[in-house]
């Protein structure tokens, strides 16, 4: 495809569940990005990919949240023991090559912890 | 980190007016400053970026100027149209990392 695809788009989970949410970026991309967004806020970075290496994962909340990306592209973010407070759209993001390049997104995955 | 700080939060303007929205970054370090326009339920999209090595970017009815002294950056629409109406963010990045750091967001409406 064209765009960076996310699946699922709406996940709802009961608190204590673990949900996986899967980003297929752009192909060619080398960096791959996770972001989470609250209601009415914007992105907070969660964490960076460059192929298969996870350079950078210190936006990730707890040690609940999980990444990763075994074969540079597809990647999976897990959430373990969901809370409410998870609950948030997560849009994941690609770019050519890292630093300072633009980013693309996906639509996201709408996440509801009930 | 890069702290990014984003004004107004909410605007409204009529239809062919224009709009501004500023945005202020703390880490001296940010070298890429792109803007995104955020419909509701969907993706944020790329509309227009700017690098620290360059004061003013302009496409079509869209421009964005950088101020590095002062650290702030701001994003013009002028002949505002309806369809222009979402939330923008701007965001920030500096050279030695990736960690985008994105503002809180400007809901921008545009009255017919």
């Amino acid at each position: 495809g064209a765009g960076v695809s996310q699946s699922p788009r709406y996940k709802v989970a009961k608190r204590g569940q673990d949900v996986a949410l899967r980003c297929d970026p752009i192909s060619g991309h080398v960096s791959l990005f996770w972001y989470q967004q609250a209601l009415g806020q914007g992105p907070e970075f969660l964490t960076y990919f460059q192929n298969e290496a996870q350079l950078d994962k210190s936006g990730l909340p707890s040690d609940r949240f999980f990444a990763e990306r075994p074969e540079g592209s597809v990647s999976t973010l897990k959430i373990q023991r969901t809370q409410q407070e998870d609950s948030a759209v997560y849009l994941c993001a690609s770019s050519l090559a890292e630093g300072g390049q633009p980013q693309h997104f996906g639509d996201g995955t709408r996440l509801s912890i009930l | 980190g890069e702290n990014v700080e984003q004004h107004p939060s909410t605007l409204s303007v009529q239809e062919g007016d224009s709009a501004v929205i500023k945005c202020t970054y703390s880490d001296s370090a940010s070298n890429y400053f792109p803007w995104y326009k955020q419909e509701l339920g969907k993706r944020p999209q790329l509309i227009i970026d700017i690098r620290s090595n360059v004061g003013e970017k302009k496409d079509q009815r869209i421009a964005v100027t950088l101020n590095k002294t002062a650290k702030h950056f701001s994003l013009h629409i002028t002949e505002t149209q309806p369809e222009d109406s979402a939330v923008y963010f701007c965001a920030a990045i500096p050279y030695n990392n990736n960690d985008m750091r994105f503002g809180a967001g400007t809901r921008l409406t545009v009255k017919p």
